[in-house]
């Protein structure tokens, strides 16, 4: 249906390895935003993905968006404590649903320094 | 850099119990939602809000739930007998027009039912 899925659910890496989070969709996705949440706070929007195999980057940070819309991943370069929080994707819904956003499970990330 | 605001922070409340959330969207936005998540869990849907009335709401939207934009700035949750299992982080959450434009969240109110 609806569901996007998110893996893996937990990554412990030590401070300077890379990260990667994958979401997946069994149906072709509109566009996918992804959000941070650090730990005790709420979502923050990240970055949003429209075309097919579209790639962004922010900084250390790149996502890309699968050629079929049904998958997406963030890539992590060079961790940093800093990073630590869980990492949603989320679908968005258009017409009647108004933007609804349908999250992953999300992707808990902890940095040992 | 504007904001969404909600109000208070954490609520502890009896079971039975009706509760109000408060929310101050960012003024220019028109959408309006509220999500909940459960401690550890992914955040989930419960109702969007636009042009004064619900535009769709999840399964767990039941009759105990109801939304509110009382004047121009208020966006409010109220559930109106509370379970042990509405224990969970509320999220208000406003968007301004545009097909895909991105959500602004509120820090959150932790609801507690005892």
């Amino acid at each position: 249906g609806q569901q996007v899925m998110q893996i893996p659910q937990y990554q412990h890496v030590q401070e300077g390895e890379d990260f990667t989070t994958y979401c997946n969709s069994s149906t072709t996705l509109s566009n996918i935003q992804w959000y941070k949440q650090r730990p005790g706070g709420h979502p923050v929007f990240l970055i949003q993905l429209v075309k097919s195999g579209e790639v962004k980057k922010q900084k250390r940070l790149t996502f890309q968006f699968g050629e079929a819309k049904k998958n997406s991943s963030l890539h992590i370069t060079a961790t940093q404590t800093t990073d630590v929080g869980t990492y949603f994707c989320a679908r968005t819904a258009g017409g009647t649903s108004y933007g609804k956003l349908t999250f992953g499970q999300g992707t808990i990330l902890t940095v040992h320094p | 850099e504007p904001e969404v605001t909600q109000t208070p922070s954490h609520q502890v409340t009896q079971m039975g119990q009706e509760v109000i959330l408060r929310c101050v969207p960012i003024s220019n936005h028109l959408y309006f939602y509220w999500y909940r998540q459960i401690l550890g869990q992914k955040v989930e849907f419960l109702v969007s809000f636009y042009n004064n009335e619900i535009s769709e709401k999840s399964e767990i939207f039941d009759d105990q739930f109801s939304v509110e934009r009382p004047d121009g700035s208020n966006f409010t949750l109220k559930i109106r007998s509370t379970k042990l299992e509405d224990s969970a982080m509320y999220f208000c959450a406003s968007r301004r027009t545009g097909l895909w434009t991105e959500a602004f969240f509120g820090q959150g109110t932790r609801l507690t039912v005892v």
